[in-house]
């Protein structure tokens, strides 16, 4: 079954360095997101994006943030100068979009555990 | 906004059926979302209602009225495996990005 896939899995950095995940997207798919959850809370809408360009994004995700498509198969979301209350796991997603029901529906790759020190 | 709101955590015996409940507070609603949450993994797409009414998926299904701003998902012969947070999300507006409420843990035992 496709499946969307991160890397890293766990990283740890020192603060104010930039950080870069990375996802892979399931192969059809049209829009790609990024979401995160603070450990113990709930998850948080940080970015979509669609047609090579960001469609919404919610107030988490300022200046500091940035996503590319570097290719055609790669999303990457970067981190600059980090915080500590960055810290957190950061699931990037898919959805088809078609319009359908199916096509709505987010498929989570399995996270990456950012841990700033 | 949106406002989502469901236990925090739920009990259940092995074996057992369990309801989940979700309400929510939003306007232009397109769907309701449950997704299941092991500690420390991804969420897993269990249900996606846009329609009122119930939909069954094996031992797990979903209800919906939008009239009442209200979902549960209900899960049948409950396994230990079930154990998780189970998260409602709700889309709204002209969105499709589903808003997260903050998950009901369930916790089954023996």
């Amino acid at each position: 079954e496709p499946e969307v896939t991160q890397t890293p899995s766990h990283q740890v950095t020192q603060m104010g360095q930039e950080v870069i995940l990375h996802c892979v997207p399931i192969s059809n798919h049209l829009y790609f997101y990024w979401y995160r959850q603070i450990l113990g809370q709930k998850v948080e809408f940080l970015v979509s994006f669609y047609n090579n360009e960001i469609s919404e994004k919610s107030e988490i995700f300022d200046d500091q943030f940035s996503v590319e498509r570097p290719d055609g198969s790669n999303f990457t979301l970067k981190i600059r100068s980090t915080k500590l209350e960055d810290s957190a796991m950061y699931f990037c997603a898919s959805s088809a979009g078609t319009g359908t029901k199916s096509g709505n529906t987010i498929y989570f790759g399995e996270g990456s555990w950012l841990t700033v020190v | 906004g949106q406002n989502i709101d469901q236990p925090t955590e739920m009990t259940a015996t092995e074996g057992a059926i369990v309801q989940i409940n979700c309400t929510y507070q939003t306007s232009g609603f397109n769907g309701l979302f449950w997704y299941q949450q092991h500690a420390g993994e991804a969420p897993t797409f269990l249900s996606y209602n846009v329609l009122d009414g119930l939909e069954e998926k094996g031992r797990f299904s979903s209800f919906l009225s939008r009239s009442k701003g209200y979902s549960y998902l209900l899960l049948k012969e409950l396994q230990m495996k079930d154990s998780a947070s189970y998260l409602c999300a709700v889309t709204s507006g002209g969105s499709y990005i589903p808003t997260f409420g903050r998950g009901t843990s369930l916790i089954v035992h023996p």
